[in-house]
């Protein structure tokens, strides 16, 4: 158990629609990255947020977003979803937003049909 | 901007024999960080093990050990005494130690799928 908890574990929607995937990172983590596995794509970096602010972007979507709260959980939000975007999507997290080692979560599964 | 390459998409190992799953790299930049991550059926990501660009010394954790050739862009993971519960996906990963941007992402290989007979 890395300490990092995501929520829901699968999520099984319809094309067009909009869902959240949520991530609780270690306690005084104050970063975290989320990441999509795919079969096209493998495993690719979407986002990171550090200490509630945007920190890098890498291959996310417009249609996709993602926020950090004051306590520090972050949520992704998918919208219009295809069925494409059915995938693993991870959150991980370190302490600082720098060299430290990101502890994955174990992913929520999501399901385009 | 950097890539990972894992050119063996399947591998096999008898239990108790060692195997080599094999991973190269591209970067420009001299500072960064290289890592093996295990993803077995339950889908969770595991740390297996990390290597420091500027250190010489090949990293180990008990049974896993790398060899890693900075000039090559080469770093392979060896497993040795090869259980069954080493069955798993492996991915090679690259993280830039530059600061700024998403220097900080992990970039990933595509995944070696290894079996382990009985």
């Amino acid at each position: 158990d890395s300490g990092v908890t995501q929520t829901p574990k699968h999520l099984i929607t319809a094309t067009g629609q909009r869902v959240t995937l949520r991530c609780s990172p270690r306690s005084g983590d104050l970063s975290v990255y989320w990441y999509q596995q795919s079969l096209d794509q493998g495993l690719q970096f979407l986002i990171q947020y550090y200490n509630g602010e945007e920190r890098a972007k890498g291959n996310i979507l417009e249609r996709f977003s993602a926020q950090q709260f004051p306590d520090l959980h972050s949520e992704l939000n998918l919208s219009s979803l295809e069925l494409g975007d059915s995938a693993l999507y991870f959150c991980a997290s370190s302490v600082t937003s720098g060299r430290d080692e990101q502890f994955f979560g174990p992913g929520t599964r999501l399901t385009v049909l | 901007a950097q890539t990972v390459t894992q050119s063996q998409p399947e591998m096999s190992v008898q239990e108790a024999e060692t195997v080599t799953l094999s991973c190269t790299y591209d970067t420009s930049e001299s500072d960064y960080y290289l890592f093996w991550y295990k993803q077995p059926p339950s889908r969770q990501m595991i740390l297996v093990i990390r290597q420091e660009a500027y250190k010489q010394q090949n990293a180990t954790e008990n049974r896993f050990s790398v060899n890693f050739q900075k000039a090559a862009k080469s770093f392979s993971l060896k497993i040795s005494d090869s259980q069954l519960g080493d069955a798993a996906m492996y991915f090679c990963a690259y993280r830039s130690l530059r600061s700024g941007g998403s220097n900080y992402k992990l970039t990933f290989g595509k995944g070696t799928l290894l079996t382990v007979n009985p």
